[in-house]
C-alpha cells in the first residue's frame, strides 16, 4: 500500500481548533486531491492541485485551505470556519493528463471533532 | 458543474448472480469514466474504466458500458463471489485535470 501516505489514520480535536492533515506520494505525481467522504455522499471534492504552486477549489471549499509547496505534498488544513468538519477525509494523486487518470488513493484520517 | 447520479443505493445479490449499477451524468464534455470499489474500511481503487470513444470495455468478471447519448454508463459484474461484496463509485470527468465527480455509491451485498 505504498505510494500516497496521510497521517495520522484518526484525529480527534475540540472545536474551535484548526487542524492539518498530512498527504504525502512518491509517485512522481502532478496532481493531487482532497476529498471529503460522508456517509451517503460519496466522495465531494475539496481542494485539488495540478502543479506545484498552484491548487483550485473543489465543490465544497468553504472552511477549508491547502498548499503545495512541494510536488510530493499536499496537506489540508481544517479551518474552525468548516461548520461539520467531522467525516473521513482521502487524499488521492494521479499524473494527470492523457497519460492516465487515474486516481490513487491514500488510506484516509478520520477526523472527529466535538 | 458535472453532476453524477448513481442507483442503487444499495444490491443484494446471491453469490453466483449478476450485479449491475447504473450512473447518469449531466455534462456532455465528460469523456472519461472509472468505477473505484471501496471495502470497509479500506481506500477507493480503480476496477475498471473507460473513455467515451469506446463504447464497452471488459475485465474478466467485470464490464463497463457507456451510451454517450443517454449520457449514462454501467458496471456489469457477473459471477459474483462474496469477495465483491463492498461500495462502488461510478465518476465522470471532462479530463481537464483529470477533475472526478463522484456519484454517491452503491453498497453491493453477495450473499451465499
Amino acid at each position: 500500500d505504498g505510494g500516497i501516505t496521510q497521517s495520522p489514520k484518526y484525529l480527534f480535536r475540540k472545536e474551535g481548533q484548526n487542524v492539518t492533515l498530512s498527504c504525502e506520494q512518491n509517485l512522481n505525481h502532478d496532481a493531487m486531491y482532497w476529498y471529503r467522504q460522508d456517509p451517503g455522499q460519496g466522495l465531494r471534492l475539496i481542494y485539488y492541485s495540478q502543479i506545484v504552486n498552484d491548487f483550485q477549489k473543489g465543490d465544497i471549499a468553504e472552511g477549508y485551505s491547502v498548499s503545495r509547496e512541494k510536488k510530493e505534498s499536499f496537506p489540508l488544513t481544517v479551518t474552525s470556519a468548516q461548520k461539520n468538519p467531522t467525516a473521513f477525509y482521502l487524499c488521492a494523486s494521479s499524473m494527470g493528463d492523457y497519460r492516465s487518470y487515474e486516481q490513487y488513493f491514500g488510506p484516509g484520517t478520520r477526523l472527529t471533532v466535538t | 458543474g458535472e453532476n453524477v447520479e448513481q442507483h442503487p443505493s444499495t444490491l443484494s445479490v446471491q453469490e453466483g448472480d449478476s450485479a449491475v449499477i447504473k450512473c447518469t451524468y449531466s455534462d456532455s464534455a465528460s469523456n472519461y469514466f472509472p468505477w473505484y470499489k471501496q471495502e470497509l474500511g479500506k481506500r477507493p481503487q480503480l476496477i475498471i474504466d473507460i473513455r467515451s470513444n469506446v463504447g464497452e470495455k471488459k475485465d474478466q468478471r467485470i464490464a463497463v458500458t457507456l451510451n454517450k447519448t443517454a449520457k449514462h454508463f454501467s458496471l456489469h459484474i457477473t459471477e459474483t463471489q462474496p469477495e465483491d461484496s463492498a461500495v462502488y463509485f461510478c465518476a465522470a470527468s471532462t479530463g481537464t485535470a483529470s477533475k472526478l465527480t463522484f456519484g454517491t455509491g452503491t453498497r453491493l451485498q453477495v450473499t451465499l
